[in-house]
């Protein structure tokens, strides 16, 4: 039973364009989300993150949009560069029980 | 230099063998989480501990795998017997849990990429 859904396995973008990666969930219990980078061959790595009393948080390039009534979040890269290039997980959390979405594959090109 | 680290970061074994993977948390976290990486499913939880105290191990298979902290520095993960549909890559997460805060980050080590055959 797949709590968070991320339904894009990939996505491309032109180098200084925008990307929009997006994510569902389906618990309502849910009240931290976050966003993780991942690299081939490392772990993830944190990115940002939003709680469920906010509605955007920004950080540099990126910012975090949360729509609780419609249970979606996303994730816009701004502009898009290539070492943006990786893949994104999308995560959210009711404390500490920490739920993956299955990722997005992220390509900026040059 | 804090971080998570994992050993081994690559293991083959045959079908059958005992696996065992091992988690050192950063210094100071509470919280320990292992993960498992597969295409279909992303990254699937499957426990974690407070406290070296399980919390929640309901997305192992409980007939094969187990998972302890036998102390605040270690954290193991184990398979056996072994199956070729449990290769994957296997991350361990740790992070410090502070009720007086809402933040809940959690940092991941490399990885171990168990491959069954």
């Amino acid at each position: 039973d797949q709590q968070v859904k991320q339904n894009s396995p990939s996505l491309s973008v032109q180098e200084g364009r925008i990307s929009i990666l997006n994510c569902d969930y389906t618990n309502s219990m849910f009240d931290y989300f976050l966003w993780y980078k991942k690299y081939p061959a490392e772990g993830p790595t944190f990115l940002i993150s939003i709680s469920s009393i906010k509605d955007k948080n920004e950080d540099g390039r990126f910012t975090v949009f949360l729509n609780k009534s419609a249970k979606h979040l996303s994730l816009h890269i701004v502009p898009s560069q290539p070492g943006d290039s990786a893949v994104y997980f999308c995560a959210a959390s009711e404390w500490w029980d920490m739920r993956f979405g299955a990722g997005t594959r992220l390509t900026v090109k040059p | 230099d804090a971080r998570v680290t994992q050993t081994p970061r690559h293991k083959v074994t045959e079908m059958g063998q005992e696996v065992t993977m091992r988690c050192q948390p950063i210094l100071g976290h509470n919280t320990v989480f292992w993960y498992r990486q597969t295409m279909m499913q992303g990254l699937e939880l499957l426990a974690y501990f407070r406290n070296r105290a399980p919390l929640d191990d309901s997305g192992m298979p409980k007939d094969r795998f187990s998972a302890e902290m036998p102390d605040a520095t270690l954290a193991t993960l184990k398979i056996q017997p072994s199956e070729p549909r449990d290769s994957a890559v296997y991350f361990c997460a740790s992070g410090l849990a502070n009720p007086l805060q809402g933040a809940n980050i959690a940092f991941f080590g490399q990885g171990t990429r168990l491959t069954v055959v």
